[in-house]
């Protein structure tokens, strides 16, 4: 089966780095995707890696090591408004997106 | 520029009653999906649309139908609502399939709407 595996939850303090992992079993592999989601609110759109390596964005960066399956979003001089959750999704070979459970990030002064 | 709107916002619905969850999108994006999301799991893929006059059964389409008669609208629909339907149901757009390699890869999602089958 498929499988995309993130830490439940995670706990930071402001102002610090986090590093947010995800791992992924896939039928093929098209893509992987971050998205943030505050609770309540609809996710929002972080990065698409296609590629290996890292992509920087601002305060967030996105690796992807294809060999590995394995991912992770790093969020540098984290403000409280980066609580939310943080979503990894894999396009496989049906160009189907398999979302993980999200990972709860806690940010605390 | 409002995006995807998503209504209603909530909804408590009796078991065996119809509901139609309406989604209605102003970027003339081509593909439109519909997610539900419960709690501990992954976004669900419920059905999809390339574009209008087609669409496609996601993970778990058993229980839901939908139409796109046209570019904008994409309504769900649930026949003959039972419990295991409570949930969290997300709509959302991208500007062109996610088949292929021509597209920009961002979802964009609408607000949700919280249903409640009892």
């Amino acid at each position: 089966g498929q499988n995309i595996d993130q830490p439940t939850e995670m706990t930071a303090t402001e102002g610090a780095i986090v590093q947010i992992n995800c791992t992924y079993q896939t039928s093929g592999f098209n893509g992987l995707f971050w998205y943030q989601q505050h609770a309540g609110e609809a996710p929002t759109f972080l990065s698409y890696n296609v590629l290996d390596g890292l992509e920087e964005k601002g305060r967030f960066s996105s690796f992807l090591s294809r060999s590995k399956g394995y991912s992770y979003l790093l969020l540098k001089e984290l403000q409280m408004k980066d609580s939310a959750s943080y979503l990894c999704a894999v396009l496989d070979s049906n160009y189907q997106l398999i979302w993980g459970a999200g990972t709860k990030l806690i940010i605390k002064p | 520029t409002a995006g995807i709107t998503q209504a209603p916002t909530s909804q408590i619905l009796a078991a065996g009653r119809s509901m139609t969850l309406r989604c209605t999108q102003d970027m003339r994006h081509n593909a439109m999906y519909w997610y539900r999301q419960d709690l501990g799991l992954g976004l669900r893929l419920i059905h999809y649309s390339n574009t209008a006059g087609t669409t496609g059964k996601g993970e778990v389409p058993d229980g839901y139908s939908v139409s796109r008669a046209n570019t904008d609208d994409f309504p769900l629909t649930l026949a003959s609502a039972v419990p295991s339907q409570t949930s969290v149901y997300f709509c959302a757009s991208s500007d062109s399939s996610l088949e292929g390699g021509d597209h920009t890869g961002e979802l964009f999602f609408g607000e949700g709407s919280r249903l409640t089958v009892l």
